[in-house]
């Protein structure tokens, strides 16, 4: 069964800081996995999805990367900006079938400190 | 950019009560789901549909839910008989059938069960 954890919890840093964003499966028989920002009581904004066959995703100052072998993705943030606050959640997408539920993380809880 | 939109933002209903969440994917989608957050908890997959019909459903998904595609942009979750712990953020989301299968996500209704 397909477990999804995020390390840290929660992270708090001064404004312009370089961080990464760790996120860990169980099972390396993904589809994809996908990177959503999710602010307090709101909805999911997907960030970045990186195919199986990928290494990484870059959008702007985010970059994602994977490593299916070791279970493993990395969100990079640059130059963190306190707009980035929220909770950033990692899900990955099955590989049998075609139905391609995703399976979440509890996410990180990022504070951005001016 | 076509998005996927949820009808109610915010429905609160009485323990027993029948519900109806509504969602419209995005029209050249052939894959819908629906997810629910409990506050605090991961998202957690609960049904999803293809073809007008359940594809998969979570141990979660049992007799008080069921879902419908009763017209060609409609995409409904019913709960029959709500419960407390029904209180939730509850997604909708749809994706092609090829390529990437990126899911993408309405903002969410809340339910409030009192």
């Amino acid at each position: 069964k397909q477990e999804v954890t995020q390390i840290p919890a929660a992270l708090s840093v001064p404004e312009g800081e370089n961080l990464v964003l760790n996120c860990s499966f169980t099972d390396s028989a993904i589809y994809n996995l996908q990177w959503f920002r999710q602010d307090p009581g709101k909805g999911l904004t997907s960030l970045l999805l990186i195919q199986s066959s990928q290494r990484e995703q870059t959008s702007g100052r985010l970059n994602a990367s994977l490593d299916k072998s070791s279970g493993r993705s990395t969100l990079y943030i640059a130059a963190s900006q306190p707009g980035d606050s929220a909770t950033y959640l990692c899900a990955v997408a099955s590989n049998a079938g075609n139905n391609r539920k995703l399976i979440w993380g509890l996410g990180t809880s990022l504070a951005v400190n001016p | 950019e076509p998005e996927v939109t949820q009808t109610p933002s915010h429905q609160v209903t009485q323990m027993g009560q029948e519900v109806i969440l509504r969602c419209v994917p995005i029209s050249n989608h052939l894959y819908f789901y629906w997810y629910r957050q409990i506050l605090g908890q991961k998202v957690e997959f609960l049904v999803s549909f293809y073809n007008n019909e359940i594809s998969e459903k979570s141990e979660i998904f049992d007799d008080q839910f069921s879902v419908e595609r009763p017209d060609g942009s409609n995409f409904t979750l019913k709960i029959r008989s709500t419960k407390l712990e029904d209180s939730a953020m509850y997604f909708c989301a749809s994706s092609k059938t090829t390529g990437s299968y990126e899911q993408y996500f309405g903002p969410g209704t809340r339910l409030t069960v009192t």
